[in-house]
């Protein structure tokens, strides 16, 4: 069964340093995501992602964020600057958008990136 | 902002007892989805529901859409410790964001 894959698993950062997440979504996928979750937490909406273009992007999603989908398959999230507060898990999502030519957005997640920043 | 709350926050059920997670929103919802995260993994979709009063099953889970599309629940007949987990409703799935839930976590014990 197709899948979203995420690399790496787990990523430790200084503060201040970059960082690039990295998702593959499932490749009849049209609309991909970026979430959040900090430990314990419910998963947060980062941003969303369709036709090349950021679709919507929550509060949290600022100017030190940026996605790219630098080719057909990688989907990713860049974080200038990491702070101590960006330590989450950094989840990915994809939805296929039309089943049938019905409208559907169930959404597949990846394993997720932790990413800890000291 | 859109705000979705659920209640308990946690629950300790022993194993073949009943569970019963709500989920309330501050906004009407066209639709709302319901998604189970086990320990350590990432959240796995479980169902979409559309209709006002609508009442979907799966198995051993029962899920239900409120008449006014402002709640919802998920209940579990006769849990199982494979049911361990956080379950999350999210709303509404549309192509360019889904508000997840608080979440419920539940425990099951033998």
């Amino acid at each position: 069964e197709p899948e979203v894959t995420q690399t790496p698993s787990h990523q430790v950062t200084q503060m201040g340093q970059e960082v690039i997440l990295r998702c593959v979504p499932i490749s009849n996928h049209l609309y991909f995501y970026w979430y959040r979750q900090i430990l314990g937490q419910k998963v947060e909406f980062l941003v969303s992602f369709y036709n090349n273009e950021i679709s919507e992007k929550s509060e949290i999603f600022d100017d030190q964020f940026s996605v790219e989908r630098p080719d057909g398959s990688n989907f990713t999230l860049k974080i200038r600057s990491t702070k101590l507060e960006d330590s989450a898990m950094y989840f990915c999502a994809s939805s296929v958008g039309l089943a049938g030519g019905v409208p559907s957005y169930e959404q597949y997640f990846g394993p997720g990136t932790r990413l800890t920043v000291t | 902002g859109q705000q979705v709350m659920q209640i308990p926050q946690y629950q300790h059920v022993q194993e073949g007892e009943d569970f019963t997670t709500y989920c309330n929103s501050s906004t009407t919802l066209s639709n709302i989805q319901w998604y189970k995260q086990r320990p350590g993994g990432h959240p796995v979709f479980l169902i979409q529901l559309v209709k006002s009063g609508e009442v979907k099953k799966q198995k051993r889970l029962t899920f239900q859409f409120g008449e006014a599309k402002k709640n919802s629940s998920l209940h579990i007949t006769a849990t199982q410790t494979t049911d361990v987990g956080t379950y999350f409703c999210a709303g509404p799935g549309t192509a360019s964001k889904l508000t997840f839930g608080t979440g419920t976590r539940l425990q099951v014990t033998l």
